[in-house]
């Protein structure tokens, strides 16, 4: 069965650090990727999304993402962690390349310390 | 922007209650869903829609009904509310686009306590 796995409940990372959140997916085929951030009370926000094409993908906030088809990965990174940078992210996989098949990981929490 | 608007973001039942939560998109999209989400457990999908008056269920539709009257608002119900559907509720819509990976677009959720 398709699944995504997150390994880390919890990050904490200091300010001005890099930053990886690792995400690996179980999927026959290539799926699209997809990573999302959610602020505490708030709803979930899409970072970036992979599809095709060049492995990097860039998103909002500073983060990009790199697939890696022979580790079934697409881990999230970022060269300078800001404090707003608190909060839970998700890795998801989208398997029917439709929008109605969308598998989450249980999430990384990120803490920064200063 | 596209913009998912919940009815309420937080609410408070009592057991036995039947609850409903809504949901409102208004960027035309075809698909929406409803995900519950709990600590350690990430997002699990409850129900999804992808047309006025279809309906599919999600890994987790026991205890849970939906409506989808109008394509812009996706109703969530709980028949008889219980203490283990304390929790928070996600609505999500996207457009349809095969082969185009459309990404979901969330709500701020709705925070339920059943008591």
């Amino acid at each position: 069965a398709q699944s995504v796995t997150q390994p880390d409940i919890h990050i904490t990372v200091s300010e001005g650090a890099s930053l990886e959140l690792r995400c690996n997916y179980s999927y026959g085929a290539t799926p699209y990727l997809f990573w999302y951030v959610q602020s505490p009370g708030q709803g979930l926000q899409l970072l970036l999304k992979y599809f095709s094409g060049d492995t990097l993908v860039q998103g909002i906030k500073g983060f990009e993402a790199e697939f890696k088809r022979s580790q079934s990965s697409f881990n999230l990174r970022k060269p300078s962690v800001h404090w707003s940078d608190a909060a839970e992210y998700f890795c998801a996989v989208d398997t029917n390349q439709a929008g109605t098949a969308l598998i989450f990981g249980k999430g990384t929490t990120l803490s920064v310390s200063s | 922007d596209v913009k998912v608007t919940q009815s309420s973001r937080y609410l408070v039942k009592r057991t036995g209650e039947k609850v409903f939560l809504e949901c409102v998109q208004d960027m035309d999209h075809e698909n929406m869903f409803w995900y519950r989400q709990d600590p350690g457990l990430g997002l699990r999908l409850i129900y999804f829609s992808y047309d006025v008056k279809m309906k599919e269920k999600g890994d987790i539709p026991e205890g849970y009904s939906v409506s989808r009257e109008k394509k812009e608002r996706f109703s969530l119900i709980l028949e008889s509310a219980s203490t283990n559907q304390t929790s928070m509720y996600l609505c999500a819509s996207t457009k349809v686009g095969r082969g185009a990976g459309q990404p979901q677009h969330f709500g701020d959720g709705t925070r339920l306590s059943i008591l």
